[in-house]
């Protein structure tokens, strides 16, 4: 159980088109699913919490307007990187919130995406 | 503030030793959860375990153990008999039990089993 997916695994753009990534659960409902960006040999930088339903936080100096989320539903939340410059090459991780007794949730993370930008 | 130390940057072991990852946190929070997460060559990080600040019992999972010391902020993670497989990035975090579900992430150790 607790597994959690994403779409695609790589993918390499030109500088200026934007791409939409995909977070799935695939067995269990997920309200809050966070999104992180991850630098060569380094450690997971968060970049915002998604909510289901709701406006998603970001973290301090994340352009809200450059990294769109949507989390459409209890187990689908999508980022996309609008106007993709070389700068937002990365690798892209989701994770979604399993619920557990009171605050016992613990994150199951995605497979990560590689955004490649040209 | 809370903080997330893992001191050691990478680690190099030949087949079949053990090897001890270490993770020191900073928190003035008297309940919080520690965990630990695989990130193999793949990517994906993969859950090992968590553990709450009123459970101090070590806790032993096949070839992995887990040393919970609150008394100097540790927990620490031990593999006996490493294997090739066990190369990964291995990180430790810690979260709140109150508020944001957040993580802080401590920095990552790269650990490389030789055959």
């Amino acid at each position: 159980g607790a597994v959690v997916s994403q779409h695609p695994s790589r993918v390499i753009c030109k500088s200026g088109t934007s791409v939409k990534i995909e977070c799935r659960s695939l067995d269990f409902q997920a309200t809050t699913m966070f999104w992180y960006r991850q630098f060569p040999k380094q450690s997971l930088m968060l970049m915002a919490t998604s909510n289901e339903g709701s406006k998603a936080t970001y973290e301090q100096g994340v352009e809200k307007d450059k990294f769109l989320i949507n989390h459409a539903s209890l187990t689908l939340s999508t980022l996309t990187v609008t106007s993709a410059h070389p700068e937002d090459s990365s690798f892209y991780i989701c994770s979604a919130l399993l619920p557990g007794q009171g605050h016992t949730d613990t994150q199951y993370f995605g497979p990560g995406t590689r955004l490649t930008v040209l | 503030a809370q903080k997330v130390t893992q001191a050691q940057t990478e680690i190099s072991v030949v087949e079949k030793e053990d090897v001890t990852l270490d993770c020191v946190y900073e928190t003035r929070d008297t309940t919080y959860y520690l965990f630990w997460y695989k990130q193999p060559p793949s990517g994906e990080l993969v859950f090992l375990i968590r553990r709450n600040s009123f459970d101090e019992q070590n806790e032993i999972s096949g070839r992995y153990s887990w040393n919970f010391q609150k008394s100097t902020s540790s927990f620490n993670f031990t593999i006996t008999a490493s294997q090739v497989v066990d190369s990964a990035v291995y990180f430790c975090a810690l979260n709140r039990a109150s508020g944001t579900y957040k993580y802080i992430f401590g920095t990552g150790t790269r650990l490389k089993v030789l055959a």
